[in-house]
């Protein structure tokens, strides 16, 4: 157990839906990380919050947005749903904001089916 | 455009074989390397590397990094069932969006009694 916690573990819902994931890092990290994987294209990083603000960002869709609160538990909002939108979600979390030796951390992820 | 790319893309052995796992790399700003061993859900965390040619190890897993060819390589010896999963590894680079884990696809081991 990581001490990083992702709700919900599952969830399944129609195209062109809005969903919300949940992730709370562990005690005393402040950068939380989002990934997405799906099988034909990997583990892909979407995007990094540190102490509240953006850090990073990857392949992020203008679809999906995130943010992170100051309690530093996260939201992931992703909308108008497409099928290729089905995936793993995972959230990380770091003690520091993606220093060369900082350490991530893996959540159990929220598995994502679109129908 | 960052890539990482793993090989072999799977791997069957027998238990007590010795398996070495590749990757190579070629990020901007290049600023470490990270394994991962992921079995039924979350990756979970091996070895950071940062510095060339300095074997990090643990247990009968092992790692070492060459920044001159950007390359690492993982190497489990006497492999049991237990290490069967796939391994990710990851290079973290830093660029004007900030610094990010580019992962590669991943290489399933799979270890038979």
């Amino acid at each position: 157990d990581s001490g990083v916690t992702q709700t919900p573990k599952h969830l399944i819902t129609a195209t062109g839906q809005r969903v919300t994931l949940r992730c709370s890092p562990r005690s005393g990290d402040l950068s939380v990380y989002w990934y997405q994987q799906s099988l034909d294209q990997g583990l892909q990083f979407l995007i990094q919050y540190y102490n509240g603000e953006e850090r990073a960002k990857g392949n992020i869709l203008e679809r999906f947005s995130a943010q992170q609160f100051p309690d530093l538990h996260s939201e992931l909002n992703l909308s108008s749903l497409e099928l290729g939108d089905s995936a793993l979600y995972f959230c990380a979390s770091s003690v520091g904001g993606g220093l060369r030796t900082d350490t991530q951390y893996f959540g159990p992820g929220t598995r994502l089916t679109v129908l | 455009e960052d890539k990482v790319v793993q090989s072999p893309l799977s791997l069957v052995v027998h238990e007590g074989d010795t398996v070495t796992l590749n990757c190579s790399y070629e990020v901007t700003n290049f600023r470490s390397l990270l394994w991962y061993k992921q079995e039924k859900k979350a990756p979970t965390f091996l070895f950071m590397l940062t510095s060339s040619g300095i074997e990090k190890k643990s247990g009968r897993l092992s790692s070492i990094l060459d920044k001159k060819e950007l390359f690492s390589i993982l190497n489990i010896t006497a492999t049991q069932t237990g290490d069967s999963a796939v391994y990710l590894c990851a290079a973290r680079s830093n660029s004007n969006s900030g610094y990010a884990l580019n992962f590669g696809k991943g290489t399933s081991l799979l270890v038979t009694p």
